[in-house]
């Protein structure tokens, strides 16, 4: 069955550092990866997603992740983070035979001053 | 502007009283969804619908109910079988059933307190 863990519950970063989110997922067969965000009270937005294709994906907001097949993991990373991505953010993952979408516990981001 | 509308945004009942969360989008999507929304645990899979006037259980249905009796709406009740049902529920939708056809497009929650 596969599962999905952000092995980071809270990362904190000082603002214009960069940044890495950890997702290491578990599943046998071909997935749809995804990283969702979540500002404070309110739902989810995609931030970019994997279907096939380039390992590394560019997403909004200036955020990309790369697929490592070998290491079942799918890392989100942004070079200079802004106040502005302080959020929770959530790895998803998807078999492609199954195609519902399990999300992970989330990884809140603190930006400090 | 399209987009996923939840009302109301927090609510709060008694125990042993049912209730409805509304869930209306004007996207035209097929599919839509239930889910749970507890700290440090993500989000579950309540129900789930690919297309109007069917729906299936998702990973935690048990104390929740559902219908889908128009494209634009999927309500859920939360009934008193539901043994904690204080949580932040986030509905979303999307063109159709199926994670190749994310995004999954999401309404801004309730957050339901139930004491």
């Amino acid at each position: 069955a596969q599962s999905v863990t952000q092995l980071d519950s809270q990362v904190p970063v000082f603002e214009e550092a960069p940044v890495e989110l950890r997702c290491n997922y578990s599943s046998s067969v071909s997935v749809y990866l995804f990283w969702y965000v979540q500002y404070p009270n309110q739902g989810l937005q995609l931030l970019l997603k994997y279907l096939s294709g380039s390992t590394l994906v560019k997403g909004i907001n200036g955020f990309e992740a790369e697929f490592n097949k070998s290491q079942t993991s799918f890392h989100l990373r942004k070079p200079s983070v802004h106040i502005s991505d302080t959020a929770e953010y959530f790895c998803a993952v998807s078999e492609r035979a199954d195609d519902k979408i399990i999300f992970g516990k989330g990884t809140r981001l603190h930006i400090l001053p | 502007d399209g987009g996923i509308t939840q009302s109301p945004k927090y609510l709060f009942r008694k125990e042993g009283q049912n209730v409805t969360l509304s869930c209306e989008q004007n996207l035209n999507h097929d599919a839509m969804y239930w889910y749970r929304q507890d700290p440090g645990q993500g989000l579950r899979l309540i129900y789930y619908s690919q297309i109007v006037n069917d729906f299936q259980k998702g990973d935690i249905a048990e104390g929740y109910s559902v219908s889908r009796e128009k494209k634009e709406s999927f309500p859920l009740t939360v009934t008193s079988a539901q043994k904690n049902p204080t949580a932040f529920y986030l509905c979303a939708s999307s063109t159709s059933f199926g994670a190749r056809n994310s995004p999954l497009h999401f309404g801004n929650g309730t957050r339901l307190t139930v004491t």
